[in-house]
């Protein structure tokens, strides 16, 4: 069965403060995996698809990397407005779904 | 357009209500979905779509009937729902089934 886990389940950070989030997956052939970020009461915001291990994408303070068996979203210098919950997600090969993790609520304190 | 819409933003109905639940996208994607969130949990899939015939169904109740109209609308029936019912509804879009979906901001729903 695919799975997905995101460590630490909540983090606290102060501006400025680098840090990486966790997403450890086990999937029966991965189509690709998924980074989302949301707001609360918003729905989930597209940040990156992640398709081989070695594939690195950025988009601001964001960069996200993939292994064969994780992920991690690192941020660089956070801003308050970074605040929000990071979802991680995995798709298999020819599944129709996406399978979610937990998610990691992120506060970042000015 | 990039978007997926979805209207109400927000709805309150009584148990014996029967309301629709409205999801639109204009970026030519051929799979829709519903997903049900609940406070500080991870999306659930309800429903899939592709190609407007209905492909995956969760086991959700019968009282939630999706219905695709046409390749840019997505509707979700709500009839005889429970107080446990009430979640944030999510709509989202994909190119294909297999590729990462575009969400819309949801529905809130409160059953009463």
């Amino acid at each position: 069965e695919d799975q997905v886990t995101q460590s630490p389940e909540a983090l606290r950070l102060q501006e400025g403060e680098s840090s990486s989030l966790n997403c450890s997956y086990t999937v029966s052939g991965l189509r690709g995996l998924f980074w989302y970020r949301q707001d609360p009461g918003k729905g989930p915001e597209f940040l990156f698809t992640l398709y081989s291990a070695g594939e690195e994408k950025e988009k601001e303070r964001l960069k996200a990397t993939l292994t064969k068996k994780e992920s991690f979203l690192h941020i660089t210098a956070p801003k308050p407005e970074d605040s929000a919950t990071y979802l991680c997600a995995v798709q298999a090969e020819g599944a129709q779904k996406l399978v979610f993790g937990q998610g990691t609520r992120l506060t970042i304190n000015p | 357009d990039t978007e997926v819409t979805q209207t109400p933003k927000h709805l309150v109905m009584g148990m014996t209500n029967k309301k629709s639940l409205k999801c639109e996208q204009h970026m030519g994607h051929r799979a829709m979905y519903w997903y049900k969130q609940k406070a500080k949990k991870p999306p659930e899939l309800m429903f899939v779509y592709s190609y407007e015939k209905l492909s995956i169904n969760e086991s959700v109740p019968s009282r939630f009937s999706p219905e695709c109209p046409n390749s840019s609308l997505l509707n979700l029936h709500l009839h005889a729902l429970q107080p446990e019912d009430s979640a944030l509804y999510l709509c989202a879009s994909s190119q294909r089934v297999d590729y990462g979906y575009t969400f819309g901001s949801g529905t809130r729903l409160t059953v009463v």
